[in-house]
């Protein structure tokens, strides 16, 4: 089956600078990838996603590129502010047909942002 | 806002009870799809439920199980409750279809105890 890794799990950056996560896929099937971010008592929030047959997406601070050869897709915030700090979790499925496959994801990444 | 809401957000039950939890998932979503999410791990995938039948099943136990109802409200039940089971439960809801993105409520914390 499926499994997606994530690292790194901690990542800690001065406010205004660039953060980036990486996640990795094992199953070439996979072609529906989305990252949430959690905040503490709340449940993921779905910030940006990107399908297999597009390489890059971007929504103004947020970007996600993927790389259906080596498998990997990564999430780049950019001019980070202290309200981005939460943990991040990268996601992949399959989906096909008229079927949304189920999200496996990754372990997550806490991002902390010092003003 | 997503639109998505669980009901309770917080239990507590004693190993062996049985529990069912609830969501209501975003107007016009006729898929819903619950997780387990241990602390500080990821969502493991449950099981999903597609117009009230059941479409796929992670690996959990058939003590795990669920409903969808004609609204496209589900629940989820639990038996036997083990102290394992104490993590937050996450419904998340779903226009279906290839193309469709998944919302998830704020989730049911439970603790077995």
């Amino acid at each position: 089956g499926e499994n997606v890794e994530q690292h790194p799990s901690t990542l800690s950056v001065q406010e205004g600078d660039s953060a980036v996560i990486k996640c990795t896929y094992s199953d070439s099937a996979s072609n529906y990838f989305p990252w949430y971010k959690q905040e503490l008592g709340k449940g993921p929030q779905l910030i940006i996603d990107i399908r297999s047959n597009v390489g890059e997406k971007k929504d103004q601070r947020i970007a996600v590129t993927l790389n259906k050869t080596a498998k990997h897709f990564s999430l780049h915030i950019t001019e980070t502010q202290p309200e981005d700090s939460a943990v991040y979790f990268c996601a992949a499925a399959m989906n096909y047909g008229g079927s949304q496959g189920n999200l496996i994801f990754g372990k997550g990444t806490k991002l902390s942002v010092k003003p | 806002e997503t639109g998505v809401t669980q009901s309770p957000t917080h239990l507590i039950k004693t190993r062996g009870q049985q529990v069912t939890l609830r969501c209501s998932s975003q107007s016009g979503h006729n898929t819903v799809s619950w997780y387990q999410q241990a602390l500080g791990q990821g969502p493991q995938f449950i099981f999903q439920y597609y117009r009230e039948e059941e479409n796929g099943r992670g690996n959990f136990p058939p003590r795990f199980s669920g409903l969808q109802f004609p609204n496209y409200s589900s629940e989820l039940n639990v038996n036997a409750l083990e102290l394992d089971d104490s993590a937050l439960y996450l419904c998340a809801s779903s226009l279906g279809g290839a193309n469709t993105e998944a919302f998830f409520g704020q989730g049911t914390r439970l603790t077995v105890v």
